[in-house]
Parts: C-alpha cells; structure tokens; sequence
C-alpha cells in the first residue's frame, strides 16, 4: 500500500488567494482527520470524518475553511481566502477499526501564505 | 486544545544512553499512543497502551501507564543516532468520541 497520499507537498500563495490541499487515504480505511501543525500550537485536529460523511468539524478555525470527502478515496481542505496565519503543516491521517486506534500519517503540506 | 503534555520540551543524549519522555493528560482515556517525526515528514505510529495497561514493550522502545497520575512515560534505550525526531503522545478519550488529541511533542537528539 502507498500509505496516505498528500498533495501538494508545498505550496507558497499570495494573501486573498484560494488554497486547496488534496488527500488520498489509505484503502479500506473508513476514517479520515486533517490536522494542523504549527510550533506555537502543535498538531490540532481540524475536522474529521467517517464514511465519507463529516463528523467533527468543530476544530476548524474560521469560515474560510472548508472540507470535502466527496468519495472514500478523497477528500480536499479548502482555504478561501487564505491569511499569512494560516501557513502551517496540514497533515492528512486515516484509520479504520475501532475508536482510537492508531493513526497513518501523510508526509503532510507545507503552506506558506506571503 | 491539547490533552497530553509532553516533558521535557527537549532532550539531548549520547549515542547508547537511554531516552525518557514523559506525558501527562487531563481527562479519563481509553488509550495512550505514541508517534515519531522525524523532520519535515508525517507522524508514525510507534506504540499503543490500553488503560488497562501499565506497561508495554516493543523492540528497544517500553510505555509505562498510570491513570491515577494521568501520566505515561517512553523509554527508548540503547539509542542511536536515528532515534533523532520529535515523540508526541496522543490520548484517545473516553465517552465515544474518535479524536486523538496530541501533545506538544519532546524533540529528542542522539548525538554520535
């Protein structure tokens, strides 16, 4: 299996312009989370779903941030418009079983807002 | 809002001594893990404590548990060089929910 697949690997964008960052998971896996990465608050879940179908969303920081599974094998995390506070590591994860269970990790995008 | 605190922040070491990192939590869990970074890449899985669990082992990596102090901590001993990443403990809560909250994370160095 090629793990989680996370697109694009880094991504540079000017403030005001629209992000979308892509995510493949793992097939089989009927859990999908997008976390973010920063050093001043570590790795904060965003949102996360389950068969396809948001669960949680309450970690979302603002409306300009938006989450699609439009099937089980993609889901995008949309950024419109995009802030210079909103350059971070966003990292991808999936699982399947159990409540809890261990998590596998993209290699993540690097955003930089200018 | 973070769950696990790791300790220390960071911690540097000599090739073949023994790494510990500590975690503490606040509320009731099901489970305690624990993952690796190394840099510029994604979170790996490293290993799973069950709360009913005191004390795990895998290879030269051991997690010891204690729900009364709401604390674990992860010994890696013989070290080497390629231990060299940042180690976060991740809490799975009780009460149904899915998330797996994570700490902050200790940055270890192995010095050769």
């Amino acid at each position: 299996d090629a793990g989680v697949i996370q697109s694009p690997r880094h991504e540079v964008t000017e403030m005001g312009q629209e992000v979308t960052l892509r995510c493949k998971p793992i097939s089989g896996h009927d859990y999908l989370f997008w976390y973010r990465q920063t050093m001043m608050r570590g790795l904060e879940l965003l949102i996360y779903f389950n068969n396809n179908v948001p669960i949680d969303d309450s970690g979302m920081p603002e409306d300009r941030f938006s989450a699609k599974m439009p099937n089980a094998s993609f889901s995008t995390l949309k950024i419109q418009p995009s802030e210079p506070r909103d350059s971070a590591v966003y990292f991808c994860a999936s699982r399947s079983g159990q409540p809890n269970e261990k998590l596998f990790f993209g290699s993540g995008t690097q955003l930089s807002v200018l | 809002s973070q769950q696990g605190e790791e300790d220390p922040q960071a911690l540097s070491i000599q090739e073949g001594e023994n790494a510990t990192m500590n975690c503490s939590y606040k509320t009731s869990i099901n489970n305690l893990q624990w993952y690796r970074q190394n840099s510029g890449r994604g979170l790996v899985h490293l290993i799973l404590i069950r709360s009913n669990e005191r004390e795990k082992h895998s290879g030269r990596l051991r997690v010891t548990l204690d729900t009364s102090k709401k604390s674990s901590s992860l010994l890696i001993t013989a070290s080497r060089a390629a231990d060299t990443a940042s180690y976060f403990c991740a809490t799975g809560t009780q009460g149904g929910s899915e998330k797996l909250v994570f700490g902050k994370g200790t940055k270890l160095t192995v010095n050769p």
